[in-house]
Formats: C-alpha cells, structure tokens, sequence
C-alpha cells in the first residue's frame, strides 16, 4: 500500500540555521503531497502542499518540491526561528475521483528543536 | 470564520466506559476525516464520512468503534469499552465537497484509567 517515510528525529538547530527534512514516498498512483505542522498540544496545520509532479510548494519560508524521479518531497528551510520548534509531517493523498476527497497518509513525524 | 472544532478537548474514562468524541466542521465543510495519533506516533486514518454516509472506515478497529455524521449536529467517534490501548489523541478534519485539502481540528485527548 501507499506510504510515506520521513527521516527521524529529534533534529536540532541553532537560529538561522539550514533546514532539511527528508520525506519520500510510495504510491501507486499520483498522489497529493502536503507537509503539516503540529505545535505542542495542538492539532495540525498544513503548512503547504503540491498536487503535480515539479510544482514547488511554499510558505512563511519553507518549501518543498514535488520530484516523481526520486518520489520525494523534502521540506527546506533557509534560516529557522526559535518559534519554528514543533513536529513536522510529511503526508500523501491519493487524486479523489470527482466530488470525493481521500484519506491522508502520514509519516511518523520529524520534530525540530531550534535553540537560539 | 471558525475553524474545525472538536470537543471535548481531554476525556478520561476508565476501563470498560465508553467514548464519545465530537467534530464540528468548518462551516461549507461536507467531508469528515478522524485520525488517531498514539504517543510518538504519526497520525493514523480512521473513517472518512460525508453527510448521512461513511465513504471509508479501512482504518477503523472492527469492534468497539463507530462514527457517524448526521443530517444535522456533529460528528460523533464512539468507542465502547474503551481499554487502556485506545489512550491516543483524536483528530478530526474537514474538507469542502471536491476538494483535497484537509484542515484539522485541536483533537480530543482520550486517557483510559
């Protein structure tokens, strides 16, 4: 079945440090991407998606693209912040039929600490 | 405009008590997801229904555990004879009729004694 492995964590960095987080994934059609975001005790926030192959997802600094060769979907970061500490996710959804949605797959979460 | 709302935001029961967990969607929302996330676990899908209608509940445990999503009111995850496994966080989300991306609610905190 479809799935999605992101690298583990804990990852921790200094402010204004680079930020990867690798996400790859398997699918038997043309899923969906999306990264999430989840602060302690909360529920998650999406923090961008891409829908076709070579689209660039982005926001409030990050972003990932969408790469079938390599069916991964890395998330970047130039210069993190301390209010950037929370657990990341990376997700897949499979292309609904019309009018349906579809059921999100996760990865096991990464979580980021950034120190100042 | 209020988001996806869920309550109550922590439950505890104890062994053999039942559960019962409630979704509102995002106003113009008609699709309803509930995802479980165990403790250093990444979230897990359970049931994804539409108004009077479960389009898929793959996810879902074959005993103890409902969902339903009524003409009118909430969505409500009932799990009967909740055991000490079922202590996980409960998400719900909701998505407008068509359309993929899911926006999710602060989730119910279950804790069984």
């Amino acid at each position: 079945g479809d799935s999605v492995t992101q690298m583990e964590g804990p990852v921790t960095l200094s402010e204004e440090a680079f930020l990867t987080i690798n996400c790859t994934y398997t699918a038997t059609g043309y899923p969906s991407l999306f990264w999430y975001v989840q602060y302690p005790g909360e529920g998650l926030q999406l923090l961008l998606k891409a829908t076709k192959a070579d689209d660039k997802g982005s926001n409030k600094g990050f972003e990932a693209t969408y790469r079938k060769e390599t069916t991964s979907f890395h998330l970047e970061k130039g210069s993190v912040q301390v209010s950037d500490s929370a657990v990341y996710f990376c997700a897949l959804s499979e292309a609904p039929l019309y009018n349906q949605g579809g059921k999100l797959i996760f990865g096991q979460g990464t979580e980021l600490s950034v120190k100042p | 405009n209020a988001g996806v709302m869920q309550n109550p935001r922590h439950l505890v029961r104890r062994r053999g008590q039942e559960a019962r967990l409630r979704c509102s969607p995002m106003k113009g929302h008609s699709h309803v997801y509930w995802y479980r996330q165990l403790p250093e676990e990444g979230l897990k899908f359970m049931v994804y229904l539409q108004k009077e209608n479960i389009i898929d509940e793959s996810g879902m445990p074959k005993e103890r555990f409902s969902a339903e999503f009524p003409k009118e009111g909430p969505s409500i995850l009932r799990i009967q004879q909740v055991v000490r496994g079922d202590s996980a966080a409960y998400f719900c989300a909701s998505s407008p009729l068509g359309r993929e991306t899911q926006y999710f609610g602060p989730g119910t905190r279950l804790l069984v004694l």
